[in-house]
C-alpha cells in the first residue's frame, strides 16, 4: 500500500523568509508526486509534480520541491514566503494504479 | 479554463435521510475520483473510476455509499441513509490520459445533524 507523512502539522515562518513543508512517501516503483495547495473551504489546487527528470521541480507561485529518492522525501520550498502562502498544503502520490493517496496536510502561516 | 463542476456547494440534511453529490468532469478526463475530507485532515478516497468501470472502491462504505458514472461523464455519490459521522467535505477530482496530476473541484460540505 502506499502511504504519505507530513510530520508537521503547523509550520510557522516570517514573511520574507523562507520556507520548507516536509513529506515521505511510500510506494512501490517509480513515485509521481504532487503537491497540493487548499484554502478555506475549497477544492484543493495543483502547485507542482515530480514525475522523471530533475530533482528540484517548480510549480506555481515561486513553489519548488526537491526529490529525494533515497529518503523518500519530497520536500516543499519557496526561497521568501508571503502572508499570502497561508494555507494548508498536502503531499500526494500516486502510484502504478494512478490511485492518488494524500498526507494528512501542513497548516502554513506566514507572519507579517 | 475548464473546471470540475460539484453540487451543490453545501448540504444541510437530516441523519437517516438520503443525500447525492454530483460531480462534472473536465470534458475528456476518464479518471474521476471522490474523496472525503474530515475538517483539517488529509483527502480520503472512497472511490476511482476509469471511466464508466470502478478501479477501486476498497474504502467506499458500501452499507450506505454508492457511486456511479454510467456514461463514463458525470458522476454521482449517494449516501443512504446519513449518519451524523458523515459530515465532512465530499471532493471530486478528475485526471485526463496523458497527464498525471488531478484537477478538483470546489467540493460539497454536507452537514447531517
Amino acid at each position: 500500500a502506499q502511504s504519505v507523512a507530513q510530520p508537521e502539522d503547523q509550520v510557522n515562518v516570517a514573511e520574507g523568509n523562507p520556507l520548507t513543508v516536509k513529506c515521505t512517501y511510500s510506494v512501490s516503483g517509480n513515485p509521481y508526486l504532487f503537491w497540493y495547495v487548499q484554502y478555506p473551504n475549497r477544492g484543493l489546487q495543483f502547485l507542482l509534480k515530480y514525475i522523471t527528470g530533475d530533482n528540484l521541480v517548480k510549480g506555481s507561485y515561486g513553489f519548488e520541491a526537491e526529490f529525494n529518492k533515497s529518503q523518500t522525501s519530497f520536500h516543499l520550498k519557496k526561497p521568501s514566503a508571503l502572508v499570502s502562502d497561508s494555507a494548508l498544503y498536502f503531499c500526494a502520490v500516486m502510484g502504478s494504479a494512478r490511485q492518488l493517496t494524500f498526507g494528512s496536510g501542513t497548516q502554513l502561516t506566514v507572519l507579517p | 479554463e475548464a473546471e470540475v463542476a460539484q453540487s451543490p456547494r453545501y448540504k444541510i440534511t437530516e441523519k437517516s435521510q438520503a443525500v447525492a453529490f454530483w460531480c462534472d468532469p473536465i470534458s475528456g478526463h476518464a479518471t474521476l475520483y471522490w474523496y472525503r475530507q474530515i475538517l483539517g485532515q488529509g483527502p480520503e478516497l472512497l472511490v476511482q473510476f476509469q471511466d464508466e468501470s470502478v478501479v477501486d472502491d476498497s474504502q467506499l462504505p458500501k452499507d450506505r455509499f454508492s457511486a456511479e458514472r454510467l456514461k463514463g461523464v458525470d458522476s454521482t455519490l449517494k449516501i443512504q441513509p446519513a449518519e451524523l459521522g458523515d459530515s465532512a467535505m465530499y471532493l471530486c477530482a478528475t485526471r485526463d490520459r496523458r497527464n498525471t496530476e488531478a484537477f478538483f473541484g470546489q467540493g460539497t460540505r454536507l452537514t447531517v445533524v
